[in-house]
């Protein structure tokens, strides 16, 4: 089946302890991206890939890290992870570079709680 | 800057009521792209519709409808005779090409039996 999975789908950790959510896709995408979504703000962009090696910061990148060593995955990193980065997180997949016409493909969210 | 507004933060209707949910735009560019999803209680995002701005044929699937004005830059949407299963959080979005889609703020939609 063609989806987009993410792991942990719930997450409670405190200020401070490294994290890593995982985000793996099997429909061989170029384009991967993270978000996050909050209360009233809808979603927003943290980090986007348009193919292997390469990333680019999307609109709320601070507090964020990630890789993408493979196609297929696309790890989020958070060093550090603070109370305001509390939120619901989803990873997002499209198939082509140019993602202006491509609808996303989302994975099914991971609800971080720092503490 | 693209921007996209959903204006209403939450609808509540009776079921079989239609209900119209509102998108309004911006962006410079010419070449662009509007979408909607929906994301139930469940959590998960799901994908409706993507127009093209060179398009600007309404749409209708089922009891989804979509009208896109580029002359008020609003594409919004339409559920007529709403069902307890359309209650979900409804999200405009916006893409011209920049890599990052803009997403609007969501509209929750309550149907009530």
């Amino acid at each position: 089946e063609a989806q987009v999975t993410q792991n942990p789908r719930y997450l409670i950790t405190v200020t401070g302890k490294k994290l890593t959510v995982t985000c793996s896709q099997n429909m061989n995408h170029e384009y991967m991206s993270w978000y996050r979504q909050d209360p009233g703000l809808g979603l927003r962009q943290i980090y986007y890939s348009m193919n292997v090696e390469v990333t680019d910061k999307g609109d709320v990148p601070e507090g964020y890290k990630v890789s993408r060593k493979e196609k297929r995955n696309f790890p989020l990193i958070l060093e550090s992870p603070s109370p305001n980065q509390t939120s619901l997180y989803f990873c997002a997949s499209s198939p082509n570079r140019d993602t202006s016409n491509e609808k996303l493909f989302f994975g099914s969210g991971t609800q971080l709680s720092v503490l | 800057a693209q921007k996209v507004t959903q204006a209403q933060t939450e609808i509540s209707v009776v079921e079989k009521e239609d209900v119209t949910l509102d998108c309004v735009y911006e962006t410079r560019d010419t070449t662009y792209y509007l979408f909607w999803y929906k994301q139930p209680p469940s959590g998960e995002l799901v994908f409706l519709i993507r127009r093209n701005s060179f398009d600007e044929q309404n749409e209708i699937s089922g009891r989804y409808s979509w009208n896109f004005q580029k002359s008020t830059s609003s594409f919004n949407f339409t559920i007529t005779a709403s069902q307890v299963v359309d209650s979900a959080v409804y999200f405009c979005a916006l893409s011209d090409g920049s890599y990052i889609p803009t997403f609007g703020r969501g509209t929750s939609l309550i149907v009530h039996p």
